[in-house]
């Protein structure tokens, strides 16, 4: 089955501290990768996306991430995290055609202290 | 541009009444997207539309739930008769091309948070 999990639930980690945040999926075919933050009361925005190319991605934020084919893991990354990046993070997998819908991992909830 | 606007922010009805979300999407986007957050579930998308057609709507949970697009800018998630289960928050998400259904970059509404009593 089809399948995204963000093992971590919750993390908190220290203004200027790098952040990994741990996605794995589950899936038939090669497939587009999303990581999307969200804001308390907001909807989603898209942090960045791999459809193909170099499996290393840059977004917006500061944040990265690798797809890694061999691990079936698309994890998200941040060299130094800001009070302001304390959100949800979830990320999503689709399928490569133009048909099917993008499933959501459960989230995981970032925590920032000073 | 305002974003995708949904309306209400916030709605408390109770059991058995009928409930209509509304949604006006970013104009020129062509394709929209219903879904529902939950704790239990996370994100789950109901239903989508490309130029106004309704794509796929095999996540709308039952019959009780239905969602219309009659023109470019707007659509409306309506529940009838809603149940306390229905509880969660709804986001109306739009996108500006249909290339990989509709999927190239989402922007989504501030969502409406359903309590049904």
């Amino acid at each position: 089955a089809q399948s995204v999990t963000q093992p971590d639930i919750h993390i908190t980690v220290s203004e200027g501290a790098s952040l990994e945040l741990r996605c794995n999926y589950s899936y038939g075919a090669t497939p587009y990768l999303f990581w999307y933050v969200q804001s308390p009361g907001q909807g989603l925005q898209l942090l960045l996306k791999y459809f193909s190319g170099d499996t290393l991605v840059q977004g917006i934020k500061g944040f990265e991430a690798e797809f890694k084919r061999s691990q079936s893991s698309f994890n998200l990354r941040k060299p130094s995290v800001h009070w302001s990046d304390a959100a949800e993070y979830f990320c999503a997998v689709g399928p490569g055609g133009s048909q099917g819908n993008l499933i959501f991992g459960k989230g995981t909830k970032l925590s920032v202290k000073p | 541009d305002a974003g995708v606007i949904q309306s209400p922010r916030h709605e408390v009805t109770e059991m058995g009444q009928e409930v209509t979300l509304r949604c006006k999407p970013i104009s020129g986007h062509n394709s929209l997207f219903w879904y529902r957050q939950t704790m239990m579930r996370g994100l789950e998308l109901l239903i989508y539309f490309n130029n106004n057609v309704p794509i796929d709507d095999s996540g709308m949970p039952e019959d009780r739930f239905s969602a219309k697009m009659p023109n470019a800018s707007f659509s409306t998630l309506k529940i009838q008769p809603s149940e306390p289960r229905d509880s969660a928050v709804y986001f109306c998400a739009s996108s500006p091309t249909e290339k990989h259904g509709g999927r190239e970059k989402l922007f989504f509404g501030s969502g409406t948070q359903l309590s049904v009593l």
